[in-house]
């Protein structure tokens, strides 16, 4: 059963840059788009963008020009780098594997804070 | 863009209840929506996918229904493990969008 593993900083300070990874355990690494949500604290899920094995991405277009998402499938990972945090950043960050439409695993979330 | 509204954005609710939660598309997506449930502290779970049809393991008191721009989220017989918030979700064109959220509290 595919598992979705991700890590990375928790807390940065404003200008900074965000910077996050997922590993794909026990699955297909082709064949899907993989994702990035995020949830500010009390508030709804917001979609960050995607990238395919073959490195084409997805992005939302309030997040864009901040936004890099890479893969690497030697090591079936993909990142998520947002520059420039405010404290508007602040979320729960999830990776989501996103195939026929549904994203149907999820990794179990990173808190980000930003905060001087 | 297309947005997604939610309602209600809250309702309290008893065990045993019908539970019926809507979400209205702001340009017609087929049957491109799809339900998660999101209980405190945990990540979002697929509860029904294209509109109608249960994931895999989802007890059969959810279903859903819909299509075009308006859908509808009912849970027969809620039982306490529902208290969670519910999400829709369109994936019929990008930027990829979900609801606002409804949070069921269980009285």
């Amino acid at each position: 059963q595919e598992q979705l593993q991700q890590w990375g900083a928790g807390l940065l300070k404003p200008s900074e840059t965000l910077s996050l990874t997922c590993a794909v355990y026990g699955g297909s690494f082709s064949g899907y788009f993989w994702s990035w949500i995020r949830q500010p604290p009390g508030k709804g899920l917001e979609w960050i963008g995607e990238i395919n094995r073959s490195g084409s991405t997805n992005y939302n277009p309030s997040l864009k020009s901040r936004l890099t998402i890479s893969v690497d499938t030697s090591k079936s990972q993909f990142s998520l780098k947002l520059s420039s945090v405010t404290a508007a950043d602040t979320a729960v960050y999830y990776c989501a594997r996103f195939g026929n439409h549904i994203m149907d695993v999820w990794g179990k979330g990173t808190t980000v804070t930003v905060s001087s | 863009e297309i947005v997604l509204t939610q309602s209600p954005d809250f309702q309290s609710v008893t065990p045993k209840e019908k539970v019926t939660i809507t979400c209205r598309a702001s340009q017609s997506i087929g049957k491109n929506l799809h339900w998660y449930q999101q209980k405190p502290d945990q990540s979002p779970k697929l509860l029904i996918k294209y509109a109608s049809q249960p994931f895999s393991g989802v007890p059969s008191r959810f279903s859903g229904s819909g299509s075009g721009t308006d859908f509808t989220l009912t849970i027969n017989s809620l039982e306490a493990e529902d208290a969670a918030t519910y999400y829709c979700h369109q994936s019929s064109s990008l930027p990829r969008s979900f609801g606002q959220g409804t949070k069921l509290d269980i009285k």
